[in-house]
C-alpha cells in the first residue's frame, strides 16, 4: 500500500519570495509522482509529474519538484511565487503499472502582496 | 483531452433521501473515479470503475453506490443522504492512452445535507 504525508497544511508567503511545499511518500513497490494544483472552485489539475528519467521536474510556470528516492520526497518549489500562485497543492502517487493515485491532505499556499 | 462534466454543480438535499451525482466524460475512457473532498483529509476514494459493468469500492464506499452501463458514464448514488456526506464531489478519469496515468476531473459538486 501506498501513503502520502505532505508536512504543511498551510504556507503564507509573500509575492516574489521563494517557496517549498514538502510531500514524503511511503510505497513497497515502485511508483510514479504527482503535483495536481487546485484554483478555487475548480478540480485539480496536473502541476507537474515524475514518471522516470531525470529526478528534476519542471512545469510550464515556473515550479519544479525533486524526486529522492533515499528520502522518499518529492517537494515541490518555486524560486519567486506570484499571487496567482494561491492554490492548493496535493502531492500524489500512483504504482507503476496500477491505475489508483493515492493523495496527500494538500497544502494550501497564500501568496501576499 | 476528454471533456469530463459533473452535474449538478451544487446541491442541497435532506437526509434520507437518494441523491444522484452524474459524471459524464467524452472520450470512452476506461478508467473513472469518484473521490469526495473534505478539509484536513484531501481527496478520499469512494468508487471506481475499470469499464462498463465493472465497479469497485474505495476506501469509503459506504453509503453510496456506482454503475456503470457504458464508458461515458459513472453516476454516484448516495441510497440515504446523511449530514456526513456533506462534502465536495470530484469525479476523474485516467487518460492512459498516453500512459502517463494522469488523472482528469471535473470541476465537482458541491452537496450538502441538512
Amino acid at each position: 500500500a501506498q501513503s502520502v504525508t505532505q508536512l504543511d497544511s498551510q504556507v503564507p508567503v509573500f509575492e516574489e519570495a521563494p517557496v517549498e511545499l514538502r510531500c514524503n511518500y511511503s510505497s513497497s513497490v515502485s511508483v510514479y509522482l504527482f503535483w495536481y494544483v487546485q484554483y478555487p472552485n475548480q478540480g485539480l489539475q496536473l502541476l507537474l509529474k515524475y514518471l522516470s528519467g531525470s529526478t528534476l521536474v519542471e512545469s510550464i510556470n515556473g515550479f519544479e519538484a525533486e524526486f529522492n528516492k533515499s528520502q522518499t520526497s518529492f517537494h515541490l518549489r518555486k524560486p519567486s511565487v506570484h499571487i496567482s500562485d494561491t492554490a492548493e497543492y496535493f502531492c500524489a502517487v500512483s504504482p507503476t503499472g496500477g491505475f489508483k493515485t493515492i493523495f496527500g491532505a494538500g497544502t494550501r499556499l497564500f501568496v501576499k502582496a | 483531452d476528454a471533456e469530463i462534466t459533473q452535474s449538478p454543480r451544487h446541491k442541497i438535499t435532506e437526509t434520507g433521501r437518494q441523491v444522484t451525482l452524474a459524471c459524464h466524460q467524452t472520450w470512452n475512457h476506461n478508467n473513472m473515479f469518484w473521490y469526495r473532498q473534505d478539509l484536513g483529509h484531501g481527496l478520499r476514494l469512494i468508487h471506481y470503475s475499470y469499464g462498463v459493468q465493472d465497479t469497485n469500492k474505495g476506501e469509503v464506499s459506504d453509503g453510496y453506490s456506482v454503475s456503470r452501463s457504458n464508458t461515458e458514464d459513472l453516476p454516484l448514488t448516495l441510497e440515504s443522504a446523511a449530514s456526513s456526506q456533506t462534502s465536495v464531489y470530484f469525479c476523474a478519469y485516467l487518460n492512459m492512452r498516453r500512459r502517463t496515468v494522469i488523472q482528469y476531473f471535473g470541476a465537482g459538486t458541491r452537496l450538502s445535507v441538512l
